[in-house]
Order: structure tokens, then C-alpha cells, then sequence
């Protein structure tokens, strides 16, 4: 299993700031994964993050507004940049360890953007 | 490509009612399937989850059998409780490396007093 730690938990941010979401977990891992859930919805792939390689973005996601750093295999931090009301969502980190293993999730960031 | 369809919701039962939340999914290769849970202002948690064609997954009360046949994979449980009102997320992953699971788009199970 796996144990990720993930902060802030939540916060109220104002148009036009960045915020940065930590996800922290307790063994090495070596894919990370970052997820959008906008309200009532299901999760969104943001992008995946490797350690020591740029992270790979989904369609419709761009490194500039949300850069992504992966400074070893148990640390990954996801920006929000140039924040307006409809980046507000919740945010959720995840790791699985391939093959056919499950997912583990950080408790998420809900983020609201005034 | 992998696909995952679960039935919309919300989804409004009495207590002790029966539930059902139906998920099939497409796959490449042999997936293994997976329910997660969130429960209001929380991440996702793992329910249950089967390896192998009729497997059978349960926790909590809930069960699910992975059905190769008809490639479902349903959730039910006998007796619902108000704890149980959360939304429900059928999942699964392909043995292809490094991939993040594919989602349905959850089900909010709603249980009344």
C-alpha cells in the first residue's frame, strides 16, 4: 500500500494567483499522477509525473498553468497558475505501481477561486 | 482503446434497501477492475476490487464479480446505510506499465432515514 500525504487540504485563493498543491507519500514511487475533479464530476488525467523527466500533459492541459515538479520518488508538487473561478475544483494526487495494482489517493486539495 | 460506463446516478435509496450500480467496461488484455468510494469532502478510497474473470470483490458489505462474458463488473449491496451515501467510481487497469486507471464517471448514492 501506500501512504500520500497531500497539502493544502483546502484554500480560497483570488483571481490571478498561483497555488501549489505538495503530495508527499511514505515509499518510492515512480509514476505520480495528477487529477481534476470539477464539481459533481468524475476525475480528469491532468498530467503524469516522473521522476527526473518533465511531466506528460493530457489533452487540454499545458505545463504553463499547471507546472508540475518531481524532485525524487516521493515528492511531487502541482501549480495552479494565473488562477481563475472556473480552476475551481478539486485537485487529487495518486500513485499505483503498474500492472494490475490499485491506485492510492492523497485526500485532495478543494480549491475555490474568487 | 479502455473504456469504463457506469450508470448515471444520483442515485436516491430508503435504508436496508438493495442497491445496484451496473459498470461494463472495454478493455485491451485482461484489466483488473476496481469500485472506489468518496465520501463527501474526502479522496478516493478503494472498495473492493477483482484481479481475474470471476473473481469475486467485496468489502463492507459490498460485493462485485468480474464478469469476462458480459466484461461488467457490478456493484451491490443487501442492506443499504446512510453511511454508505457517497459516490461510487467502477475503475480498472490494463497490464501495459506505468498507467494511470481509467474512471468512470461515479454514481452519487444518496441513503434516506
Amino acid at each position: 500500500s501506500a501512504v500520500i500525504s497531500q497539502k493544502p487540504s483546502r484554500d480560497i485563493c483570488q483571481r490571478g494567483t498561483s497555488l501549489t498543491i505538495q503530495c508527499q507519500v511514505d515509499s518510492q514511487v515512480t509514476m505520480m499522477f495528477w487529477y481534476r475533479q470539477q464539481p459533481g464530476q468524475s476525475l480528469t488525467l491532468i498530467a503524469t509525473a516522473n521522476q527526473g523527466s518533465e511531466a506528460t500533459y493530457e489533452s487540454g492541459f499545458v505545463i504553463d498553468k499547471f507546472p508540475i515538479s518531481r524532485p525524487n520518488l516521493t515528492f511531487s508538487t502541482l501549480t495552479v497558475s494565473n488562477m481563475s473561478p472556473e480552476d475551481s475544483s478539486i485537485y487529487l494526487c495518486s500513485v499505483d505501481r503498474g500492472g494490475n495494482t490499485e491506485a492510492f489517493f492523497g485526500q485532495g486539495t478543494r480549491l475555490t477561486v474568487v | 482503446g479502455n473504456s469504463v460506463t457506469q450508470m448515471e446516478g444520483p442515485v436516491t435509496l430508503s435504508e436496508e434497501a438493495f442497491l445496484t450500480i451496473n459498470c461494463t467496461y472495454t478493455a485491451t488484455g485482461y484489466p483488473s477492475l476496481f469500485w472506489y468510494v468518496q465520501y463527501p469532502g474526502e479522496g478516493l478510497q478503494l472498495l473492493l476490487k477483482a484481479t481475474k474473470a470471476d473473481d469475486k470483490g467485496s468489502n463492507k458489505g459490498f460485493e462485485a464479480t468480474y464478469r469476462k462474458e458480459t466484461t461488467s463488473f457490478h456493484l451491490e449491496k443487501g442492506s443499504v446505510q446512510v453511511s454508505d451515501s457517497a459516490v461510487y467510481f467502477c475503475a480498472l487497469s490494463v497490464l501495459s506499465g506505468n498507467t494511470p486507471l481509467v474512471f468512470g464517471k461515479g454514481t452519487r448514492l444518496s441513503v434516506i432515514a
